[in-house]
């Protein structure tokens, strides 16, 4: 597709289970980033990859979550014994570049019950 | 420390108003400044952006924004609101790597 692809949309896990969210980037988008998006606030930042090689995670708020990019496309972020703190909405984007705009998909909707 | 601030979390304005949306940062080292708009249930869309060069950029939608140094402003207007404008907008700002750093955001109403 033209666009980043997320899935699944909606995902509704109990605590204590793991999940997995994946992203399709644009094709030839170097750069992928993922961030988190609390109700009612702004996006932030979660981690970065420039191809397969995770240049940033200082945003991942805890060892529970995990992202990879093995071979620079496809892209996963898991989040192991999930609590209700997880519970928002996950936004990926990819851009070509690091300093070129970054393009959003339409995100997954975490629900943690 | 490096921080982005959207002055009101609400905005109204009537349909062929003027939309005024403000975002003011802080930061040591030139910025880029992005504005982002998202409807319901749906991702963040680039409206328009500041690298280098002018300082009045014009995005899509009839959107334009003015990057102002001195008052470490990047407001967001529009000459005349249309219905299809109500949306959550997001002022973002890339401080000197690569991660977007976001506004709070600014829910724009527009009355009929």
């Amino acid at each position: 597709g033209a666009g980043v692809s997320q899935s699944p949309r909606y995902k509704v896990a109990k605590r204590g289970q793991d999940v997995a969210l994946r992203c399709d980037p644009i094709s030839g988008h170097v750069s992928l980033f993922w961030y988190q998006q609390a109700l009612g606030q702004g996006p932030e930042f979660l981690t970065y990859f420039q191809n397969e090689a995770q240049l940033d995670k200082s945003g991942l708020p805890s060892d529970r979550f995990f992202a990879e990019r093995p071979e620079g496309s496809v892209s996963t972020l898991k989040i192991q014994r999930t609590q209700q703190e997880d519970s928002a909405v996950y936004l990926c984007a990819s851009s070509l570049d690091r300093d070129q705009p970054q393009h959003f998909g339409d995100g997954t909707r975490l629900s943690i019950l | 420390a490096q921080s982005v601030t959207q002055l009101g979390s609400h905005v109204s304005v009537s349909e062929g108003a003027l939309v005024l949306l403000r975002c003011n940062y802080s930061s040591s080292v030139p910025p880029y400044l992005f504005w982002y708009v998202q409807y319901p249930n749906q991702g963040l869309q680039l409206l328009l952006k500041y690298t280098t060069g002018a300082t009045l950029v014009k995005g899509i939608n009839g959107f334009e924004a003015e990057f102002k140094k001195s008052e470490t402003s990047f407001h967001l207007t529009k000459p005349s609101a249309h219905m299809s404008d109500a949306a959550e907008y997001f002022c973002a700002v890339i401080f000197g790597n690569e991660k977007l750093t976001f506004g709070t955001g600014t829910r724009l109403t527009i009355i009929p």
